[in-house]
Order: structure tokens, then sequence, then C-alpha cells
């Protein structure tokens, strides 16, 4: 069974541009949900999508945005890139029982985004 | 405030040794508590997942203990191999009619030396 799939794993962008990454959740999990992890900080909790709706969002700006398609695949964007964005972004997906999440998280390798 | 703190925040222990790392946490309502490894570079994994009623969950080496009265968690690391080194995420979930939320811990980060 295939794992959580993250792409792109590496990349460089310049203030002020946006970027856009993708996360493939293990087939058969509806929920998938983002997090940013930065060494000072740790993991910090952006989104959660669970069947093409937003569940749950983090406390981040309005630059930070998401979406999931039908077959469970979902995108985030950022948009004008601060320096402060560099971080490893984290992909997670789960089977969501309902309202109580007992599920497991399965975390994709993440995508290293450095911004110059 | 809903927080998770964990420690210390790094560790370094000779292979073969054990070592506790600790997870106290301030989350309510409380659903359940996991604990992560996460290798440099690459996506966190579970180790285990323990909900209010359980007190003590094994995986290997790795055993993690719950003690909801107190609010606290530890993960046992025993007989520490070099694969052991990596960060360890303690996360808290808590359920309200909102939905969902975890809370996500620092990390210890654990260095085993040969």
């Amino acid at each position: 069974k295939a794992g959580v799939t993250q792409t792109p794993r590496y990349l460089i962008k310049t203030r002020g541009q946006q970027v856009t990454l993708s996360c493939s959740p293990i087939s058969g999990h509806r929920s998938v949900s983002w997090y940013q992890q930065t060494p000072g900080q740790g993991l910090q909790f952006l989104f959660e999508y669970f069947s093409e709706t937003q569940r749950n969002k983090g406390n981040f700006p309005g630059r930070f945005s998401g979406r999931q398609f039908s077959n469970s695949r979902s995108e985030m964007n950022v948009s004008t890139l601060e320096l402060g964005d560099s971080a490893l972004y984290l992909c997670a997906s789960s089977l969501l029982q309902e309202r109580r999440n007992t599920g497991e998280l399965f975390f994709g390798e993440g995508s290293r985004l450095t911004v110059l | 405030k809903n927080q998770v703190e964990q420690s210390p925040q790094s560790l370094i222990i000779l292979e073969g040794k054990n070592c506790t790392l600790q997870c106290n946490y301030t989350v309510s309502p409380f659903s359940n508590l996991r604990w992560y490894k996460q290798d440099t570079g690459r996506g966190p994994v579970s180790l285990t997942i323990m909900t209010f009623s359980e007190n003590t969950k094994s995986n290997g080496r790795y055993t993690a203990t719950l003690d909801a009265d107190t609010k606290q968690s530890s993960l046992h690391i025993t007989a520490s191999q070099l694969s052991d080194s990596a960060s360890y995420i303690c996360v808290v979930s808590l359920t309200n009619q909102a939905g969902t939320a975890l809370i996500f811990g620092k990390g210890t980060t654990l260095s085993v030396s040969s």
C-alpha cells in the first residue's frame, strides 16, 4: 500500500512569489491535514480537510490556503512568500470517524521550502 | 490554554542504555495522546496511541505510559540503538463540538552514540 506522497520534496523561492504544494493521501483515507515544521516552533497545524471541506484551521495568515479534490488529493498554497515561511511542510492522511479522530496520522516525507 | 510540554529538549545517551522522555499536557477535553518518531529529513511515524483509559502501551523497545490524572505521559526506550537517534514528538488530541484539534509538543531530540 503506497504511503502519503508529497511533491515537490525540495523547492527554492524568492520573497513575494507564491508556491503550491501537493499531497496524495493513502488510498481510502479521506482526511488530509497540513503542518508547518520549523526548528524553533516545532510542528504547527495549518488546516485539515475531509471530503473536500475544510474542517479545522490553524492560526496562520490568509496567505496560507488549501483545498481538497474529490479524489482526496490536497494542495496547499502560500502567496506572497516571506523569509519566515521557510520550513518543512508536512501532509498527513488518516481515517476519520466522524467527529472523533481516533485514527492514526500517516505523514508524508514533507516538502522543504526555502525562501530567499 | 491547551499546551503540550516535552522534556528534556535534547538528550544524549550511549548505545545500549535506557532513557525516558517526558510529556506534560494541559489539554481539555482530552481525546488521545500519541508519540511519534521523526528521523532527520523524514516525516513523523507513529509509535503509540493511547486513549483516556489506557495506562501503558508498548511497541517493541518503546513503552509509553499515560497518567490522565496528572496529565503526564512518558516514553521509555529500552536498550537504545543508534537508529533511535531522532526527534520524539508528543501529540495530544482534543475533540469538542467544533471538531478535533491536535496539540503538538516541540519534541525531544535524542542522540544515541556508540
